[in-house]
């Protein structure tokens, strides 16, 4: 069965650098998210992204960050100047569609800001 | 704006005991509620949506506009049902979800 994957795995970074998470969506899927779970928080939501643009985005997801699909394959989240408090797990998810339909996510990075 | 709220972050039960995880909700529209399972070291994975109305691996969980409310219930848990169960809400028409904090749920033997 298809799944999402993400790569690095754990990411630790220092305060001030720029991370790059990247994200291998379902094949077929059309549309992509990234999450977030700070430790002992809820997941929340950043952005969902859709036809090479940004469909909808929450308040968390500032100017320090920004989405990109390169290439056929893979979806990335750029956060260009980090800080400690973006200390979290990041999540992953695709959908073949929007609305109604299904979101798959990956396994997730961790990243530790330093 | 939307919210989801699960007030209990750790349920323990015995194995073959009954189940009830709480999910609320508060959201002026008309949302679709979902139910999220994360099993120790996997992924987020969907237990079961609102409007398939099924049951996936003994759960069920309706949707009660009234009490703007979305439990879990299984009548007999088992070891395997261990995990963290996530509670998430979507607004009609929307992509976000919205997720509860979770519960951890143990069943003991």
């Amino acid at each position: 069965e298809p799944e999402v994957t993400q790569t690095p795995s754990h990411q630790v970074t220092q305060m001030g650098q720029e991370v790059i998470l990247r994200c291998v969506p379902i094949s077929n899927h059309l549309y992509f998210y990234w999450y977030r779970q700070i430790l002992g928080q809820k997941v929340e939501f950043l952005v969902s992204f859709y036809n090479n643009e940004i469909s909808e985005k929450s308040e968390i997801f500032d100017d320090q960050f920004s989405v990109e699909r390169p290439d056929g394959s893979n979806f990335t989240l750029k956060i260009r100047s980090t800080k400690l408090e973006d200390s979290a797990m990041y999540f992953c998810a695709s959908s073949e569609s929007g609305g109604a339909d299904t979101q798959y996510f990956g396994p997730g990075t961790r990243l530790t800001v330093l | 704006a939307q919210r989801v709220t699960q007030p209990e972050k750790l349920l323990s039960v015995f194995k073959g005991a009954p189940v009830e995880l709480k999910c609320n909700y508060s959201y002026s529209g008309s949302p679709e509620l979902f139910w999220y399972v994360q099993y120790s070291r996997q992924r987020l994975q969907l237990l079961l949506r609102h409007i398939s109305r099924e049951s996936i691996k003994g759960f069920t969980a309706d949707l009660n506009k009234g009490e703007t409310s979305f439990h879990l219930k299984k009548p007999f848990a088992q070891e395997e049902d261990s995990a963290m169960y996530y509670c998430a809400l979507r607004p009609g028409g929307g992509n976000k979800l919205t997720f509860g904090t979770g519960t951890q749920l143990k069943v003991e033997l």
